[in-house]
């Protein structure tokens, strides 16, 4: 089983809808990502998340330490929303923060017009 | 602009070749990873740095070298190429692991064959 895995792995949505994408692991961490990658692009970061909730434009990010979940949400989805979300953790092991990051597999989203 | 620029960005090689890819960042961060990203599974880390002259291995170093002789570059070797280092790669920086997000490069798109 993953460390990290996210749900749904595909997701299709009509412009203008409210769209969630959830991320699970379960090892202890320090922090929290979620990236955003463009088809055949660069990878962009979004939120870096240890507690509550963050927003920025029409995205808002979520974590609940306690539950080991974060959520992304959009907003009034746009066609341009359209790519792969990457949620990403970093452990924390014997209580510290380690260099490495785990990273989910990604969601696909398609947000068609 | 600044940022985080990795080249080239395609190349293809033939089995047992050799190449370095170049990072080169002018935000003035400490932190520098190389990551490879395949079909179905997170991104995975190869080598990072916490500092000039300063490298170590990741999840997958096996088959690959790194460099930090300047802080705003990271050169990541292959000194012969196998088909199984057919992957994008991935460079990313930041200034501080704890407080700071990740900026990643566009991307290295290297084909064995």
């Amino acid at each position: 089983k993953n460390e990290v895995e996210q749900s749904p792995q595909n997701l299709t949505a009509q412009e203008g809808e409210f769209i969630t994408i959830n991320c699970s692991y379960s090892v202890g961490i320090s922090a929290l990502h979620w990236l955003q990658q463009h088809p055949g692009g660069g990878i962009v970061s979004l939120f870096m998340l240890s507690s509550g909730k963050k927003k920025h434009g029409r995205l808002i990010a979520t974590i609940n330490i306690q539950e080991k979940h974060s959520s992304l949400h959009i907003t009034a989805s746009h066609p341009r929303d359209s790519a792969v979300y990457i949620c990403a953790v970093r452990s924390a092991e014997y209580g510290g923060a380690t260099n490495k990051l785990i990273f989910g597999t990604g969601t696909l989203l398609a947000v068609q017009p | 602009n600044a940022g985080v620029t990795q080249t080239p960005k395609f190349r293809v090689l033939k089995t047992g070749q050799s190449m370095t890819l170049l990072c080169a960042q002018d935000m003035n961060h400490e932190y520098m990873y190389w990551y490879r990203q395949d079909p179905g599974m997170g991104l995975r880390l190869i080598h990072y740095s916490v500092g000039e002259g300063t490298t170590a291995k990741g999840e997958v170093p096996d088959g690959y070298n790194v460099s930090r002789l300047k802080k705003q570059n990271f050169l990541l070797g292959l000194e012969s190429a196998a088909p199984s280092q057919t992957s994008v790669y991935f460079c990313a920086s930041t200034l501080d692991v704890f407080n700071y997000g990740y900026t990643f490069g566009s991307g290295t798109r290297l084909t064995v064959v």
